[in-house]
């Protein structure tokens, strides 16, 4: 089976800009969060989606926000780029979303913001 | 927890030798809890979880152990091997409906030949 694929690898972005990043789950996964991380902050969750709804969501500013599609694909979007968004972004699937089942992480999206 | 940034704690290990990362996690409610290893250029990858009801969990070569009275975490490694050298990070969801895990800062494995 395979992983969670996350496209872009890269993205140079300039202050000011937006962004969308991709994630594709693993087959048959229906849950999906979004993590931050950066050297300062580490690992920081952003938001989980699971039937194209938002189910939880972290303490990010509304310039982030996110979206699943009907075949659990899922876009996160950020608005008026910050330098300090500079980070690699994570996406994450689970099969149900359950509070005791594991996040299996792709390789991430590498965001640099000038 | 607070993340130290660019100075993760580090634990430096021979090779063949046995290695404990440790993890101090903030929610009493917490239920359920995973160690992930990352490596350079790479996404985290699970190694084993545990949950609330347990004390101690086995994988191979992995040995979670939870502590809920001091809310502690441990992994132990047995027999390190040069693959393990990786950063290493404690997970609890804390969410009540769903998914929202609050990581630790990490830890780095050096694995000494």
């Amino acid at each position: 089976k395979a992983g969670v694929t996350q496209t872009p690898r890269y993205l140079i972005k300039t202050r000011g800009q937006q962004v969308t990043l991709s994630c594709s789950p693993i087959s048959g996964h229906r849950s999906v969060s979004w993590y931050q991380q950066t050297p300062g902050q580490g690992l920081q969750f952003l938001f989980e989606y699971f039937s194209e709804t938002q189910r939880n969501k972290g303490n990010f500013p509304g310039r982030f926000s996110g979206r699943q599609f009907s075949n659990s694909r899922s876009e996160m979007n950020v608005s008026t780029l910050e330098l300090g968004d500079s980070a690699l972004y994570l996406c994450a699937s689970s099969l149900w979303g359950q509070t005791d089942s594991p996040l299996h992480f792709g390789n991430g999206t590498r965001l640099t913001v000038t | 927890g607070e993340s130290v940034g660019l100075h993760l704690p580090t634990l430096s290990v021979q090779e063949g030798d046995n290695s404990i990362i440790n993890c101090a996690y903030s929610n009493s409610a917490s239920d359920y809890f995973i160690w992930y290893k990352q490596e350079s250029g790479k996404g985290p990858q699970f190694i084993i979880d545990i949950r609330s009801n347990m004390d101690k969990r086995q994988g191979q070569r992995v040995t979670v152990l939870l502590n809920k009275t001091v809310k502690h975490l441990s992994l132990q490694i047995a027999a390190t091997q040069p693959g393990d050298s990786a950063v290493y990070f404690c997970a609890e969801n804390e969410g009540d409906y769903g998914q929202n895990f609050v990581f630790g800062p990490g830890t780095r494995l050096s694995v000494l030949p």
